[in-house]
């Protein structure tokens, strides 16, 4: 059973429109966190979410952890080619340094 | 920069083979973690370890082992690999001061 539920599973949207990656759970984690994974690669930390309600813009990204620490969204505005990849979130214990991951969300950016 | 790097990219095994995946990591991190990735699931914990000799079982320890018996290398091992190993393996590291995990760029097996 996945700790985290991510959604939707697989993106496909034209360059330059807007999307939305939602990553749900019932636990409370202390942080959230959000990496992006290409074909062949490890997956890279994008960023990382503490306080509940937080708002981080990374350019054209932009991050939401919810006020319950429960749930967060990934909004990418006017999408680029260059966006395409793997969306993980990860949920981080407040107890160690263990994460728990979502299963994914593959967003391809079309030209 | 931090660097992750694991012993190989790509590797074919047959059922019932031992297989050695190892991972180093050049910034003195005391974590280390070892992860399968299966479409559809995500990464899943198979085992870490938070020092030298030291190791813990994640999620799906079944099927595996670990090793580490200096700071910078971690070593998973498939006791006798079977079909059902058949994916992509992740190593990761991380230091104590913070929670960013720093991935190398996997190793896909396939068992056959």
């Amino acid at each position: 059973t996945q700790l985290l539920e991510q959604s939707p599973q697989f993106l496909s949207i034209q360059e330059g429109e807007n999307l939305t990656v939602y990553c749900n759970s019932s636990s409370v984690f202390s942080s959230l966190q959000w990496y992006r994974q290409e074909p062949g690669e490890g997956p890279v930390l994008l960023v990382t979410v503490v306080t509940g309600g937080e708002v981080k813009k990374l350019k054209r990204l932009t991050f939401q952890f919810g006020d319950a620490r429960k749930d967060s969204s990934l909004h990418i505005t006017a999408a680029q080619p260059g966006d395409t990849g793997l969306y993980l979130c990860a949920g981080v214990s407040s107890n160690d340094y263990k994460l728990s991951f979502g299963a994914g969300t593959t967003v391809t950016v079309r030209a | 920069d931090v660097k992750v790097t694991q012993s190989s990219r790509y590797l074919v095994k047959r059922t019932g083979e031992k297989v050695f995946l190892e991972c180093v990591q050049d910034m003195d991190h005391e974590n280390m973690f070892w992860y399968r990735q299966d479409p559809g699931l995500g990464l899943r914990l198979i085992y870490f370890s938070y020092d030298v000799k030291m190791k813990e079982k994640g999620d799906i320890p079944e099927g595996y082992s670990v090793s580490r018996e200096k700071k910078e290398r971690f070593s998973l091992i498939l006791e006798s690999a079977s079909t059902n190993q058949t994916s992509m393996y992740l190593c990761a590291s991380i230091d104590g001061q913070g929670y960013e995990q720093y991935f190398g760029p996997g190793t896909r097996l396939t068992v056959t």
